[in-house]
């Protein structure tokens, strides 16, 4: 059963606009939410995280927003890149718990 | 800074081996992770340890073992290598009690392991 999910395999977006992934968890349990990038043949980088207590987390171009209602987060990347070009995975952990659950992904294509 | 060494960045073994994967972090990390990278299935948890000789179940253990005598080195042995367990296998670390120190996990630059 997955826990964490990104149901879009891919998103194409153009230089300069919004970028925004999307991610649902169904474990009402987890209390941290992390973002990674990553290149290929590269291990994934972190980008930002986000406590349940919050709702927004802020970091130079990327916000990340927390909807704990729904169990939705999303990532929004303004304004995007050409190195923005990644796999980006959502994770999910229960602080007592140490285990860090991953999505499948989505990749971002940014267009020129 | 963090860094999280894995040994090997390619290795190509044949079925049947007995094959080691090493990871080393210097962040004195109690949390220590092993995920595999497969296409369309994202990082799956395999293992992981959260002290000296402390281990835990991911969701895919099975045909994997793991050991960690040290606490800035975590292992992953397969037993007995097969084709299924051809994957890009990646290392972490964070501390524990992450809420307090830091949330996030640090990555190995991936072992990409090919199973012939």
């Amino acid at each position: 059963d997955q826990q964490v999910k990104q149901n879009s395999p891919s998103l194409s977006v153009q230089e300069g606009r919004i970028s925004i992934l999307n991610c649902d968890y169904t474990n009402s349990m987890f209390d941290y939410f992390l973002w990674y990038k990553k290149y290929p043949a590269e291990g994934p980088t972190f980008l930002i995280s986000i406590s349940s207590i919050k709702d927004k987390n802020e970091d130079g171009r990327f916000t990340v927003f927390l909807n704990k209602s729904a169990k939705h987060l999303s990532l929004h990347i303004v304004p995007s890149q050409p190195g923005d070009s990644a796999v980006y995975f959502c994770a999910a952990s229960v602080n007592r718990d140490d285990k860090i659950i991953f999505g499948k992904g989505t990749r971002l294509h940014i267009l020129p | 800074d963090v860094k999280v060494t894995q040994s090997s960045r390619y290795l190509v073994k044949r079925t049947g081996e007995k094959v080691f994967l090493e990871c080393v972090q210097d962040m004195d990390h109690e949390n220590m992770f092993w995920y595999r990278q497969d296409p369309g299935l994202g990082l799956r948890l395999i293992y992981f340890s959260y002290d000296v000789k402390m281990k835990e179940k991911g969701d895919i253990p099975e045909g994997y073992s793991v050991s960690r005598e040290k606490k800035e080195r975590f292992s992953l042995i397969l037993e007995s290598a097969s084709t299924n367990q051809t994957s890009m296998y990646l290392c972490a670390s964070s501390f524990l009690d992450r809420g307090i120190r830091g949330t996030e996990a640090f990555f190995g630059q991936g072992t990409r392991l090919t199973v012939v």
